[in-house]
């Protein structure tokens, strides 16, 4: 089977940018959790989604919203970027929902470069 | 995260060498879980603990769930150098009412030949 693949790898944009990163999870897994590292804060959980509807969500603002399509894969979305979002995003992927109660599989990372 | 405390920051041993990471909760804990990951990559699922007792081993690697002291341990037996990297521990915990997953800031491990 294929691992969760996240796109783009690398990206560089600018304060007040809206930006959109991809995960596809492994095939059969129906959930999706987004997660952000920075050297400062850790690993910060942002979101799960499973069967296209957000099951759990970490403290993080508005400006960051996802979405997971009927065939599994999401995307998630930061508007207005800000300097301190520059971090490495993660996605995993695992069979059933539960707020880390599942074995994950995990991308490689967005590293995500604000200036 | 301030509720998950994570000890110690960083270890270096000699190869073949036994360690023992901590993990502290100051709430309680619903699940604990154990990842390691490669500088800059993702992160690679070890193990998961639930109940109070719990123990999980993996090849070289064990964690024990303490629920009474909210602790888990994660003891690698003759360390090896594809050990090296940064150990996380995540839990669900209750704040404000409702269960969220937090993470502590890591373990860099070094294994030294």
């Amino acid at each position: 089977k294929a691992g969760v693949t996240q796109t783009p790898r690398y990206l560089i944009k600018t304060r007040g940018q809206q930006v959109t990163l991809s995960c596809s999870p492994i095939s059969g897994h129906r959930s999706v959790s987004w997660y952000q590292q920075t050297p400062g804060q850790g690993l910060q959980f942002l979101f799960e989604y499973f069967s296209e509807t957000q099951r759990n969500k970490g403290n993080f603002p508005g400006r960051f919203s996802g979405r997971q399509f009927s065939n599994s894969r999401s995307e998630m979305n930061v508007s207005t970027l800000e300097l301190g979002d520059s971090a490495l995003y993660l996605c995993a992927s695992s069979y059933n929902y539960g707020l880390g109660g599942n074995e994950q599989f995990f991308g490689p990372g967005t590293r995500l470069t604000v200036l | 995260s301030q509720e998950l405390e994570q000890s110690p920051q960083s270890l270096i041993v000699q190869e073949g060498k036994n360690l023992t990471i901590n993990c502290t909760s100051s709430k309680t804990l619903y699940g604990l879980y154990w990842y390691k990951q490669k500088y800059g990559e993702g992160l690679i699922f070890l193990m998961m603990l639930q109940k109070g007792g719990e123990e999980k081993s993996h090849e070289k690697i064990t964690a024990k769930l303490d629920e009474k002291k909210q602790q888990s341990s994660l003891h690698i037996t003759a360390s090896q150098p594809s050990h090296a990297g940064i150990y996380l521990c995540g839990a669900v915990i209750l704040i404000q009412g409702a269960q969220k997953l937090v993470f502590g800031q890591g373990t860099r491990l070094t294994i030294n030949p």
